[in-house]
């Protein structure tokens, strides 16, 4: 299975916003609404940020949003803080009942 | 509060069989799917497989024929065999918990591949 894919980086200034992609195919994003969105500092376990497209755990900040169309699934940061410097993957459920992981954006405040 | 830990040999020989645990606290491993995702270092994560507490299993198509993940509810633990492995399966292995998709996590173990 091949892995999403995602920008390597992004980048913005404190206050703005900034919207990560993941695009599969439609065995995978396209196919389920099993889409979610991890974050990740250095040295540390990612860090549920989104599950199931677009909905948030409790204690995650509503600064986090999370979107699909068709094969693309998106993560929009909004009011970007120094905080929210560090890599983001998304990843799917897919028809082989399987799930597979994006290749990762490094997302860098400015 | 769930936690995983996971324990296991750091220091693996090529052509041998990794082998890790992972012990959850803090509530039972019944009813829920948990999985091994690991991460080389400086790249991104890739997906094991996953097993559901009957011991049911899915595993990654390019790491079939060298997965077995089994399930102890007794011991509210859960492991992951690696068979033949190679400096390319040297990586951070992480388990976690599949409930609303992976909320909750190990802090990974380092297992280095190497004679």
């Amino acid at each position: 299975q091949s892995a999403l894919t995602q920008p390597a980086s992004v980048s913005g200034s404190p206050g703005q916003s900034i919207t990560i992609s993941c695009t599969g195919t439609s065995s995978d994003v396209g196919g389920y609404n099993y889409v979610s969105w991890y974050q990740q500092h250095p040295g540390k376990a990612p860090k549920l940020m989104i599950y199931d497209v677009s909905n948030r755990p409790s204690g995650v900040s509503n600064r986090f949003s999370g979107s699909k169309s068709g094969n693309t699934a998106s993560l929009t940061i909004s009011g970007l803080q120094a905080e929210d410097e560090a890599d983001y993957y998304c990843s799917s459920y897919t028809s082989s009942s399987t799930d597979v992981f994006g290749t990762g954006t490094k997302v860098t405040v400015l | 509060q769930v936690q995983l830990q996971e324990s296991g040999p750091g220091l693996v020989k090529p052509s041998e069989t990794l082998s890790l645990t992972c012990t959850v606290s803090g509530g039972s491993i019944s009813s829920y799917y948990w999985s091994w995702i690991r991460q080389p270092a400086g790249k991104g994560l890739e997906w094991i497989g996953r097993i559901y507490t009957s011991g049911s299993t899915n595993y990654n198509p390019s790491l079939k024929s060298r997965v077995t993940m089994s399930v102890d509810t007794s011991k509210n633990q859960f492991s992951l065999k690696l068979s033949s492995v190679t400096a390319a399966d040297t990586a951070v292995y992480y388990c976690a918990r599949v409930g609303e998709a992976y909320d909750y996590w190990g802090q990974g173990t380092l297992v280095t591949v190497s004679s």
